[in-house]
This record gives C-alpha cells, structure tokens and sequence, in this order.
C-alpha cells in the first residue's frame, strides 16, 4: 500500500547491542517523526525531520540514539549500546508541509532488550 | 508550557451508548491545531477528525462529534451509538508548528 511502512516490525536484542530500526514515509511527504510507546503509555516524541532542515532533535533521551534521513525520504533510528528500558514500540509517521495537517503513522517496531 | 490532558484513563460502555472524551490543552500560541487519533488493539495509530485554533464551533462526521471551546481550554470528542469496533485508545494532539503534543490518551471499551 501507499502507507507508512517500518521494519523490523519485531525486534528482540540483547542487552548492549545497537539497532536500526527503519522507517518508509509516504511519497511526497516531507515532514517525518519518530516517537517512542512504552506499554500503556501516551507517544513521546523522540525526533522531527522537515525537508533538507536541520532535525529538531530535543526528544532523543540520551546520545545513544540518532537517527537520520536519507535523501529526504527513508528514515532510520539507531539505538547504540541497548538498555533494557528501550524496550518500547517505536512508531514513525510523516505528513505533508504546513501545521494543518494531520500524521499517518506506520504500524511501528516493537523493541524488546533482553 | 504546551500540555495536552486527558484525565480519564478508562471508559466503560455498552453499545449504542453515546461516549464523549474529554480533552485540555494548554497553549500560549493563538495558532495552532488540535486531533483525535485512535489507536485500536492493532496499534496502528488512526487520523480520525482535526480543528483549528480559528473557528470555535460543534462538527459532527458520521458518528463522531466534536466541541471546541476555547475560553476552557477543551476539546472534546463523542461517538454516537457506540459499536465494539469503537473499542481502541483514543489520543488527543496538539500542534503548534511543527511539534505536536500527545494526550496519554484513553482507553475505551465498548460492551456488546
């Protein structure tokens, strides 16, 4: 479909392993977000790219995670050295310009660090 | 500060009833817009309705419906005639620019 699409859609690590979790907005979109769900949680919002803009990145919890966006379309989000608190779903969504409009999401990555 | 609150956590109903969730927002912002998205037992995060911060009035699409007051700070948002299909997460967002602020939402059941 022409949905947000993210992989792994399940990802099981070890304690102190990196992880790239990935993220395919919708075509044209320009405005991309990654968020965290711990279970039973409300979203936190983790990080924002908008366009060829510098990414506004005051969500990230610590240096251990970056992401970045490759020619303004596939995102990934890599989390360095696992904790067992990562252990969250990890939801992307993107949108068209402008403040109007509203967030698709993708189905997002259940991450569980063991 | 920007803030977005839903104070209730969990609600219960048997179908056909009407259920309304209730939203508060803080914003110094005369700009901004405000959602409802629903996440059901799938996870996946569903756009359901959006308002501006412009016009302050009642919408209704289909079954849902929805009161903007901005004099109180509210948002809030009713299903009418609710259906087990209804049960799901429901979050409210704000945003301002480019950030937008989630609820921690509210989980609703709706009882055959």
């Amino acid at each position: 479909g022409a949905g947000v699409s993210q992989s792994p859609s399940n990802k099981v690590t070890e304690k102190g392993k990196d992880v790239e979790l990935r993220c395919d907005p919708i075509s044209g979109h320009t405005a991309l977000y990654w968020y965290r769900q711990s279970l039973g949680q409300g979203l936190e919002f983790l990080i924002y790219f908008q366009g060829n803009s510098a990414p506004d990145k005051s969500g990230l919890p610590s240096d251990r995670f970056s992401a970045e966006r490759t020619g303004g379309s596939v995102s990934t989000l890599t989390i360095q050295r696992t904790q067992q608190e990562d252990s969250a779903v990890y939801l992307c969504a993107s949108s068209a310009s402008g403040v109007r409009y509203e967030q698709y999401f993708g189905p997002g990555t259940r991450l569980t660090v063991t | 500060a920007q803030k977005v609150t839903q104070a209730q956590t969990e609600i219960s109903v048997v179908e056909k009833e009407d259920v309304t969730l209730d939203c508060v927002y803080e914003t110094r912002d005369t700009t901004y817009y405000l959602f409802w998205y629903k996440q059901p037992p799938s996870g996946e995060l569903v756009f359901l309705i959006r308002q501006n911060s412009f016009d302050e009035q009642n919408e209704i699409s289909g079954r849902y419906s929805w009161n903007f007051q901005k004099s109180t700070s509210s948002f809030n948002f009713t299903i009418t005639a609710s259906q087990v299909v209804d049960s799901a997460v429901y979050f409210c967002a704000l945003k301002m620019g480019r950030r937008y602020i989630f609820g921690t939402g509210t989980r609703l059941k709706v009882l055959a």
